[in-house]
């Protein structure tokens, strides 16, 4: 089954206690994406990768990273995490870009207190 | 700059009646279009999409959305709405622009079907 998975689905953390998100998908896609729901802001890119190394940042980069050495994987870092990153994180993937329609993992909650 | 604005963060319709999300953009290039619906606790699904050619475009669900250039829309409509169709829905848009590929997505509409 085509899918994009995310894990994990649920996560309740303190400030500054690094974590790792990681999303992986089984469609060959070149273009991954991490994006974060709001409520009333709907979705907002964090970061993209067009292929394997190659990443940028999409509108609200700051305080994540992401890295991509394999095509499959596209894991999203919070070195520091802090209250404000507290939100719904989508993964999301695409044949070769946002031309194409993409592919939603079924989303993170992240709560930092 | 491309930007994306759907009219009504709610919208309520009766069982069987007409839906129409609406959805307008800005973008200085020809831009692709999208409409994602989502269900509760679930990511985003693609309901349709526009590219290039025909400006009526059928998605999945008896959803169907057409892309006027002239009124810089792309309104979703369904002829008669199902209670299985509450959900959120969002509009996006993508354009390449001096290489930058971030889609942009519109703020949702939540979608009530009242029996």
């Amino acid at each position: 089954e085509a899918q994009v998975t995310q894990n994990p689905r649920y996560l309740i953390t303190v400030t500054g206690k690094k974590l790792t998100v990681t999303c992986s998908q089984n469609m060959n896609h070149e273009y991954m994406s991490w994006y974060r729901q709001d409520p009333g802001l709907g979705l907002r890119q964090i970061y993209y990768s067009m292929n394997v190394e190659v990443t940028d940042k999409g509108d609200v980069p700051e305080g994540y990273k992401v890295s991509r050495k394999e095509k499959r994987n596209f894991p999203l870092i919070l070195e520091s995490p802090s209250p404000n990153q507290t939100s719904l994180y989508f993964c999301a993937s695409s044949l070769t870009g946002v031309e194409q329609p993409q592919h939603f993992g079924d989303g993170t909650r992240l709560s930092i207190l | 700059a491309q930007s994306v604005t759907q009219l009504g963060s709610h919208v309520s319709v009766s069982e069987g009646a007409l839906v129409l999300l609406r959805c307008n953009y800005s973008s200085s290039v020809p831009p692709y279009l999208f409409w994602y619906v989502q269900y509760p606790y679930q990511g985003l699904q693609l309901l349709l999409k526009y590219t290039t050619g025909a400006t009526l475009v059928k998605g999945i669900n008896g959803f169907e959305a057409e892309f006027k250039k002239s009124e810089t829309s792309f309104h979703l409509t369904k002829p008669s709405a199902h209670m299985s169709d509450a959900a959120e829905y969002f509009c996006a848009v993508s354009s390449p622009s001096g290489g930058s590929y971030i889609p942009t997505f519109g703020r949702g509409t939540s979608l009530i079907v009242h029996p």
